[in-house]
């Protein structure tokens, strides 16, 4: 089994409707968890972490965390193309940060 | 703003020939991370740092792969001999204890 589990996609979605990524991970004892996007031929950048349990909003972005199932999810509003991109997971154990091997969007204008 | 710096960003090289990429993390960052990312593939650890020290290497190749931090600030990641396989962006990032690592440019390397 995988640390870190996405579906590899490719996830289409027309452009202003809702995207939903999903992750798993096997670790429970894992702490923190990263969303990063990667556009192609980049490397990753941050979008956002998630410490606790929940919802955590910034702008159009969402991150759910739920550790008692071991999933996290990103939600994007109103996808516009330039969010088309590899979205990767991260998670953080008592030390190492372990990726996913990420979910590939594409928003249709 | 402050950056992860890598160098260089594109390598070119033969199959046996020994190859080294450089990583200057951003200033203050105790941690520092190696990865490797396979085309299609999300990146996988290859070694961690926290300051000089190795706190993560079980996925070094260490038959052909080293990787040094010696003054707990900047960091060589070498491979000698080269192999086809090794094909792959090598990723360099930092991060304050726990906290978000934040990722250089990468280097990509092809192995002719």
């Amino acid at each position: 089994q995988k640390e870190v589990e996405q579906n590899s996609g490719p996830l289409s979605v027309p452009e202003g409707a809702i995207a939903s990524l999903n992750c798993t991970y096997s670790d429970r004892g894992s702490q923190s968890f990263f969303w990063y996007r990667q556009y192609s031929g980049k490397s990753p950048e941050l979008i956002m972490f998630i410490y606790s349990n929940g919802d955590k909003e910034d702008g159009r972005f969402t991150a759910q965390l739920n550790k008692a199932s071991q999933y996290v999810s990103l939600l994007i509003r109103d996808s516009q193309p330039s969010d088309s991109a590899t979205y990767l997971c991260a998670v953080r154990g008592n030390n190492d940060m372990r990726f996913g091997a990420g979910t590939r969007l594409t928003v249709k204008p | 703003e402050a950056e992860v710096a890598q160098s260089p960003r594109y390598k070119i090289t033969e199959k046996s020939q020994a190859v080294a990429f450089w990583c200057d993390p951003i200033s203050g960052h105790a941690t520092l991370y190696w990865y490797r990312q396979i085309l299609g593939q999300g990146p996988e650890l290859l070694v961690q740092f926290q300051d000089e020290s190795v706190v993560d290497d079980s996925q070094l190749p260490k038959d052909r792969f080293s990787a040094e931090r010696l003054k707990g600030v900047d960091s060589t990641l070498k491979i000698q001999p080269a192999e086809l396989g090794d094909s792959a962006m090598y990723l360099c990032a930092s991060s304050l204890a726990s906290g978000t690592a934040y990722f250089g440019p990468g280097t990509r390397l092809t192995v002719l």
